[in-house]
């Protein structure tokens, strides 16, 4: 098993520009979460999904959208990239709820301009 | 401020020391995990602990939890180079079913 997945690895945007950070697992979990780091700060919870075509928004949402299509895939959607949202992004897959062990993607590394 | 906060911050220690780390809490929780983070990786779960349990083994590393405290604490046994990493814990609030708050991390440097 691959596990979770994420491309691209890193990315530099302008101000304004728009993207798709992808993500994929292949563990046939339901619940999928994407999350932002930043310097001296812990994980951030952007957007969660807690199966196809039932997502809800985390702690810090503004600025981002997601979809959740198929179990498989939760893609990422940067909408307008501002320089506050220079981060790293990680996309994680968890087999039960939000709160069990989480398996985490490689990340994105995103610079904005 | 966040739910989980690691101390210390930065820690270094040669390779064959123990190493242990310490994460307090706010609010009552579910469940309470050490994630492991090598630099420019992705997270890897280490250890979860229940609230109804006070220790737990996985090889080198031993986890307890005191709820009364409202604190955990993370030891590596016989740390190697391999160690060096960023750990973090991280909190399933109860009551909140939704997520897991992180705090923001010990940086462990393991000399050899």
């Amino acid at each position: 098993n691959a596990g979770v997945t994420q491309t691209p690895k890193f990315q530099v945007l302008k101000t304004g520009q728009s993207m798709t950070l992808q993500c994929a697992q292949d563990m046939n979990h339901e619940y999928m979460s994407w999350y932002r780091q930043d310097p001296g700060m812990g994980l951030r919870l952007i957007h969660y999904s807690v199966g196809a075509g039932i997502t809800d928004q985390g702690e810090v949402p503004n600025g981002y959208n997601v979809s959740r299509s198929t179990t498989e895939d939760f893609p990422l959607r940067l909408l307008s990239a501002a320089p506050s949202q220079t981060s790293v992004y990680f996309c994680a897959s968890s087999r039960g709820t939000l709160q069990e062990t989480q398996y985490f993607g490689p990340g994105t590394r995103l610079l904005v301009l | 401020s966040q739910q989980g906060e690691e101390d210390p911050q930065a820690l270094s220690i040669q390779e064959g020391e123990n190493a242990t780390m310490n994460c307090s809490y706010k609010t009552s929780i579910n469940n309470l995990q050490w994630y492991r983070q090598n630099s420019g990786r992705g997270l890897v779960h280490l250890i979860l602990i229940r609230s109804n349990e006070r220790e737990k083994h996985s090889g080198r590393l031993r986890v307890t939890l005191d709820t009364s405290k409202k604190s955990s604490s993370l030891l590596i046994t016989a740390s190697r180079a391999a160690d060096t990493a960023s750990y973090f814990c991280a909190t399933a609030v109860s009551g909140s079913a939704r997520q897991l708050t992180f705090g923001s991390g010990t940086q462990l440097t393991v000399l050899p």
